[in-house]
């Protein structure tokens, strides 16, 4: 079976510092990859999705950028992190067109 | 620009009681719609979708939800709730041939009381 794991689970930073969560895939090959953040008492909003290696479609202008060096390897990244960057940062995968499943999740608090 | 409207911020209901928590997207092309789960500090899980067919969906836990294109909506029902039903609800559409993006709705809040 395929499962998602997210790393790492929480994390504190302090503004101008360097980003980097990590987010696989097992159990399955070429997936659809999403990162998603959701602010306090707000909805998702989708950031970065790929559908292959290399291949990176950014939704939203903002601090973050994203690369998927390996098939089931996503990693979001921040070359300096701004108090606005807080929140909770999904990765979610799709292994075709349709539904999405998502992992546990990294909160993010930039202080 | 396509959206997704859940019409409540928060439902409080009583345990044993039937719940609908409500969902309107707007798109004038085909969708796929879904509605997930969020436990606390936890990620999102998928509780059922609609691609095509038999408009009324089912999950496992005894809730389900009827698509209505005359009305595009797209409400959560379940006939009698229970505790471990508290948690926060998303619909989310998924414009066909998109690219796979999901639109979410900003979330409805469903706590049940004993």
């Amino acid at each position: 079976s395929q499962t998602i794991h997210q790393w790492p689970a929480t994390l504190v930073q302090p503004v101008g510092s360097p980003l980097s969560l990590e987010c696989t895939v097992e159990g399955t090959s070429n997936p659809n990859l999403y990162w998603y953040r959701q602010a306090a008492g707000r909805g998702l909003q989708l950031l970065f999705y790929s559908v292959g290696i290399g291949q990176i479609s950014s939704e939203v202008p903002q601090n973050l950028s994203a690369s998927r060096p390996q098939d089931r390897q996503f990693i979001l990244s921040s070359k300096k992190l701004l108090l606005s960057d807080s929140g909770f940062y999904l990765c979610a995968w799709s292994p075709s067109a349709y539904e999405q499943y998502f992992g546990p999740g990294t909160r993010l608090t930039v202080t | 620009a396509q959206s997704v409207t859940q019409l409540d911020s928060q439902v409080p209901v009583f345990e044993e009681a039937p719940v609908e928590l409500r969902c309107n997207y707007s798109s004038s092309v085909s969708v796929y719609l879904f509605w997930y789960v969020q436990y606390p500090n936890q990620g999102l899980q998928l509780l059922l979708k609609y691609l095509s067919g038999s408009t009324l969906v089912e999950s496992i836990n005894g809730f389900e939800a009827e698509f209505n294109k005359s009305q595009t909506s797209f409400h959560l029902r379940k006939p009698s709730v229970h505790i471990s039903d508290t948690a926060e609800y998303f619909c989310a559409a998924m414009i066909y041939n998109q690219g796979g993006k999901l639109i979410f709705g900003q979330g409805t809040e469903l706590s049940v009381k004993p």
